[in-house]
């Protein structure tokens, strides 16, 4: 079985501008989850995905919007790009099976503003 | 809401010598306990997970963490670090509500040296 890939592995953005960033899920995963790790910080969480519809989202405004596809693989869009959005973004993969289970996350796309 | 406390920044140690990572956390419902790793220029891959049951919770590499409910915590040991367990270490927390959204904490940079 595959792992979750993502793509690109490094970008660089002007402030203003806009970008999407995309995640291949792990082979059979029907959600996705999608974070935002600040160097030296934590992962913090943005939103999830669940059969193509948000299933839940973290405390980031609106410009961070994102996308399911049929074949689970996901976008996040950030527009009109701020300094503080220099981060590594991670997605994570997961199949839901009751009320828990294990995410599996990708290398992560690292993201730098200038 | 929860969150998740990481008491040490860093831990240096020494090959082959014990080590703690310490977290600890706050939550007003039952949570699952994940720790995290993320070795230089990669994603997050799970350690090792609690949902239920045993309260002592091992890896396939030596790690094991103890789950504490009435002291919060959920402690990272192992009796004996290599040079290769050098990375950053993330405690994490889930609900038992509908998605499975991670709260992680600041991580903590265990460094082992020869």
């Amino acid at each position: 079985e595959t792992g979750v890939t993502q793509s690109p592995t490094h970008l660089i953005k002007t402030r203003g501008q806009q970008v999407t960033l995309r995640c291949s899920s792990q082979s059979g995963h029907n959600t996705v989850s999608w974070y935002q790790q600040a160097l030296g910080q934590g992962p913090q969480f943005i939103f999830q995905y669940y059969r193509e519809e948000e299933n839940g989202r973290g405390n980031f405004p609106p410009r961070f919007s994102g996308l399911q596809f049929p074949n689970y693989s996901s976008e996040l869009n950030v527009n009109a790009l701020e300094l503080d959005d220099s981060a590594l973004y991670l997605c994570a993969s997961s199949l839901k099976t009751g009320s828990s289970y294990e995410q599996y996350f990708g290398p992560g796309t690292r993201l730098t503003v200038t | 809401a929860q969150s998740v406390t990481q008491l040490d920044s860093q831990v240096p140690v020494f090959e082959e010598a014990p080590v703690e990572l310490r977290c600890n956390y706050s939550s007003s419902v039952s949570v699952y306990l994940f720790w995290y790793v993320q070795y230089p220029n990669q994603g997050l891959q799970l350690l090792l997970k609690y949902l239920s049951g045993s309260t002592l919770v091992e890896s396939i590499n030596g790690f094991e963490a103890e789950f504490n409910k009435s002291q919060t915590s959920f402690h990272l040991r192992k009796p004996s670090v290599h040079i290769s367990d050098t990375a950053e270490y993330f405690c994490a927390v889930s609900d038992l509500r509908g998605y499975n959204k991670l709260i992680f904490g600041a991580g903590t940079r265990l460094a082992v040296h020869p």
